[in-house]
């Protein structure tokens, strides 16, 4: 079955500091992922996502993430984090041809401080 | 429209009252998505719509949860009878083609509350 872990609930950063958020999928082909942005009282924001090439990802806001096929890993990096990045974040993952549902993590909630 | 527009943004109700929600999507995009956010919990497919037909209607929870979806573009969510267990956010989401690769465009969602 198709599952996605995050297995940070909450994360503390403080800002100007460096982020990784760790998201493990399990899948059985080669699968589409996706990290969205979830804040306060709004809907989610794609940030990024990978579909196939180069496994380094580049998205809006300055974040990254990288696939690790080995690893069955799609983890979330900034280098330097700003107090407005404060929100949650999903990744998700799904199939990379026709359409089912996408699969959601349970989130991770990023708290910046000063 | 510019966005996924969902309505209304609040709502509260009486358990054992029928509520629905809606969910206007983008102009153009053929495929809508209903999603339920638990607290706490990730997001929880319900169904999906390609035109006005739907595909996969898997996660939808109990038969009193019931969807539809006319002229290919507005969505309503209908659950009767509501318990406490389903107060939650909804959201609604739109795409241009039923493909990932296309990408999910959200609404700011319905947060739902059973008293």
């Amino acid at each position: 079955a198709q599952s996605v872990t995050q297995p940070d609930i909450h994360i503390t950063v403080s800002e100007g500091a460096s982020l990784e958020l760790r998201c493990n999928y399990s899948y059985g082909a080669t699968p589409y992922l996706f990290w969205y942005v979830q804040s306060p009282g709004q809907g989610l924001q794609l940030l990024l996502k990978y579909f196939s090439g180069d496994t380094l990802v580049q998205g809006i806001k300055g974040f990254e993430a990288e696939f690790k096929r080995s690893q069955s890993s799609f983890n979330l990096r900034k280098p330097s984090v700003h107090w407005s990045d404060a929100a949650e974040y999903f990744c998700a993952v799904g199939p990379n041809t026709g359409f089912q549902k996408l699969v959601f993590g349970t989130g991770t909630r990023l708290l910046v401080s000063p | 429209g510019a966005g996924v527009s969902q309505s209304p943004s609040n709502k509260v109700t009486e358990k054992g009252k029928d509520v629905e929600l809606r969910c206007d999507p983008i102009s153009g995009h053929t495929a809508l998505y209903w999603y339920r956010q638990s607290l706490g919990q990730g997001l929880e497919f319900l169904i999906y719509f390609q035109g006005n037909s739907a595909p996969d209607k898997s996660g939808l929870p109990s038969d009193r949860f019931s969807a539809e979806r006319t002229g290919g573009s507005v969505s309503t969510l209908t659950i009767q009878r509501t318990q406490q267990e389903d107060s939650a956010v909804y959201l609604c989401a739109s795409s241009y083609e039923a493909l990932n690769n296309y990408g999910y465009t959200f609404g700011s969602g319905t947060r739902l509350t059973v008293v």
